[in-house]
């Protein structure tokens, strides 16, 4: 059964730092791309970033990029996302999401609530 | 505004069909495989369409995709109050280098 657990999430100030981890089990994690997909409260899907398999490939959308790293370490079946710099407009639920052929999502963590607020 | 563009709600009565649209551009839509999600009240999404017309294991036929030029369209017959959710089209979007998703249609079944 595939699992995906989310952690890290919490209150931190505006310009503060979080990172979150999420850990994966019941499938051959190095295989697939993984991503971080947010949703502010009440509002639609919006993809932050994405991480190839191998781990050579990343990337951002455009309102993250170069504030938030992804990584990925296969070997303890875990993506992260480094967020700094954070602003009032990234609080949302952070949900670490599985590749299935390309980028689309088979599997969703239950979600990891960011809130940033002074 | 998001990329992709989809109307904010459609609805349609039990047993009945209902399409939803998604609109893009030949960086996204046009040339790059779509997928549909559905989102129930607090919790999270289900991929219910890859590769503009394919359907994961579990995901009924009354569920169907396609696309046409630089837009895609999710089509749901049979309707049930379980249908209720708020639906998602996504793409790659080769000129972002990003994924984006269209701003979801919550779909009502009156």
């Amino acid at each position: 059964e595939v699992q995906l657990v989310e952690s890290g999430g919490g209150l931190v100030q505006p310009g503060g730092s979080l990172r979150l981890s999420c850990a994966a089990s019941g499938f051959t994690f190095s295989n697939y791309a993984m991503s971080w997909v947010r949703q502010a409260p009440g509002k639609g899907l919006e993809w932050v970033s994405g991480i190839s398999g191998s781990g050579a490939g990343t990337y951002y959308a455009d309102s993250v990029k170069g504030r938030f790293t992804i990584s990925r370490d296969n070997s303890k079946n875990t993506v992260y996302l480094q967020m700094n710099s954070l602003r009032a407009e990234d609080t949302a639920v952070y949900y670490c999401a599985k590749g299935f052929v390309r980028w689309e999502v088979d599997y969703w963590g239950q979600g990891t609530l960011v809130t940033v607020s002074s | 505004q998001s990329v992709l563009t989809q109307p904010p709600s459609v609805s349609a009565a039990p047993g009945q069909k209902v399409t939803i649209s998604c609109s893009g551009s030949s960086s996204n839509i046009g040339n790059n495989y779509v997928s549909w999600y559905q989102q129930l009240p607090g919790t999270a999404p289900k991929l219910l369409i890859y590769d503009n017309n394919r359907r994961p294991s579990g995901i009924p036929d009354r569920i169907s995709g396609s696309r046409s030029g630089t837009s895609a369209t999710l089509g749901i017959t049979g309707l049930q109050t379980g249908d209720e959710a708020d639906y998602y089209c996504g793409t790659w979007d080769s000129s972002l280098s990003a994924v984006v998703f269209g701003g979801g249609t919550k779909l009502t079944v009156l």
